[in-house]
């Protein structure tokens, strides 16, 4: 069985403050792990993907995120915050081919990010 | 390019009523997934459709059933509503079973009185 958690319900940072959301992972096979954005009333996008290739993955907006095996994380992170940034942020995790299984998405429990002047 | 589309947008059922969601998925994918987001809380895993035939299913009751179409298309239905199934119920694309990523719909929210 796989599972995530995100570490901290709400963060709250200044506009031009780096954005730091943290994500550790559980997973009995290499992990695909994933994080999502999702605004008010609206489905979610897809911010970035880490598919066992390079441990540093760049995604949309600015954001990245670094796969770390020692320490089953996947923190998602942005140099410097933007008023549109504000949103809710899913980390997610996927069992990849070895599973065998599909490729359901197992989800955490999402952080709001406030964004403040 | 369309994306994944979601219909209705908005839906209020009775509690015991029936109520079917449909999702189209993007353009060139043949595999769509329904999650469930209830308020304040990550998406759950409902089942998968693939090939007009549902591939994996998360810890839902029977209730909760589906149905793909060979446009690919897919429906979710779910019989004798309860008070908790009100929630955001989103729909995602993806490519045969790829598992790089899967694209979302805006979701349909159904709530139940």
């Amino acid at each position: 069985a796989q599972s995530v958690t995100q570490l901290g319900s709400h963060v709250s940072v200044s506009e031009g403050a780096l954005v730091l959301l943290r994500c550790n992972y559980s997973s009995s096979v290499p992990p695909y792990l994933f994080w999502y954005v999702q605004y008010p009333n609206q489905g979610l996008q897809l911010l970035l993907k880490y598919t066992s290739a390079a441990t540093l993955v760049k995604g949309i907006n600015g954001f990245e995120a670094e796969f770390k095996k020692s320490e089953t994380s996947f923190h998602l992170t942005k140099p410097s915050a933007h008023m549109s940034d504000a949103a809710e942020y899913f980390c997610a995790v996927s069992g990849g081919r070895l599973t065998g299984g599909g490729n359901k998405l197992t989800f955490g429990t999402g952080t709001q990010l406030k964004v403040e002047l | 390019d369309a994306g994944v589309t979601q219909s209705p947008t908005h839906l209020i059922k009775t509690r015991g009523q029936q109520v079917t969601l449909r999702c189209s998925p993007k353009s060139g994918h043949d595999t769509v997934s329904w999650y469930q987001q209830a308020l304040g809380q990550g998406p759950q895993f409902i089942f998968q459709y693939y090939e007009e035939e549902e591939r994996q299913r998360g810890n839902f009751p029977d209730r909760f059933s589906g149905h793909q179409f060979p446009n690919y298309s897919s429906e979710l239905n779910v019989n004798a509503l309860l008070l908790g199934d009100s929630a955001l119920y989103l729909c995602a694309s993806s490519f045969r079973d790829s598992y790089y990523e899967q694209y979302f719909g805006p979701g349909t929210r159904l709530t139940v009185t």
